[in-house]
């Protein structure tokens, strides 16, 4: 079975200061896509960036980044100068090529951004 | 351009009856799913469909049927209210795999 792991429930992180969120996953496939969901307090989905498993290059959008580690299968979610807009629950999430409709969420990750 | 619209966004349910959840997304996306979201659980997939005419199983798709009659509309009907289905429900559509889901508002659902 396909599963997603975000193993740390809650964390909190001074506002201007770096974070990182850990996920996991496990498939036998070799061609994937990964993603990063933001949902903030007010419930809305928010794509927040985005890795093709067979680029090698860590996708970055402004001040989120990941570090994708395919052999280790880790995907872990980078936030620099993190702000009080960055409190949310986070998910990590990955569908397979040939599976176009089964995006596999994690249990999330609860950041919240402290002044 | 509206993206994927939900409705309704709140309803309470007594135990046994049934409703359908509407979705629907102007966007021309083949895919579509519908995930329940519970604390704790991420959300989790209960049916999805590639396009019209074809859906197929998630995670935890007992108590609840959908269809896709056209490429815009995804309902999700729930038979027989239970308690265990309290949930928040959020439906999503995409173009293809390299892209994101697209998700709607959410629908709070109490089962009572």
């Amino acid at each position: 079975a396909q599963t997603v792991t975000q193993s740390q429930p809650e964390m909190s992180v001074q506002e201007a200061e770096t974070v990182t969120l850990s996920c996991t996953y496990d498939t036998s496939e070799n061609n994937y896509y990964l993603f990063w969901y933001k949902q903030p307090p007010s419930r809305q989905m928010i794509l927040v960036i985005r890795q093709e498993a067979y680029k090698q290059q860590n996708a970055t959008e402004n001040r989120f980044s990941v570090n994708f580690q395919k052999a280790a299968k880790s995907f872990s979610l980078k936030i620099s100068d993190s702000q009080l807009g960055d409190t949310a629950m986070y998910f990590c999430a990955f569908v397979v090529y040939n599976q176009g409709g089964k995006l596999i969420f994690g249990q999330g990750t609860e950041l919240s951004v402290k002044p | 351009n509206a993206g994927v619209t939900q409705t309704p966004k709140f309803q309470v349910l007594k135990t046994g009856q049934s409703m359908t959840l509407q979705c629907a997304q102007d966007m021309n996306h083949e895919y579509m799913s519908w995930y329940r979201q519970d604390p704790g659980m991420g959300l989790r997939l209960i049916h999805y469909s590639v396009g019209a005419g074809i859906t197929d199983q998630g995670e935890v798709p007992n108590g609840y049927n959908v269809s896709r009659s056209t490429t815009e509309d995804f309902p999700l009907r729930l038979l027989s209210a239970a308690p265990s289905q309290t949930s928040v429900y959020f439906c999503a559509s995409r173009k293809d795999s390299l892209y994101g889901y697209t998700f709607g508002s959410g629908t709070r659902l109490t089962v009572v």
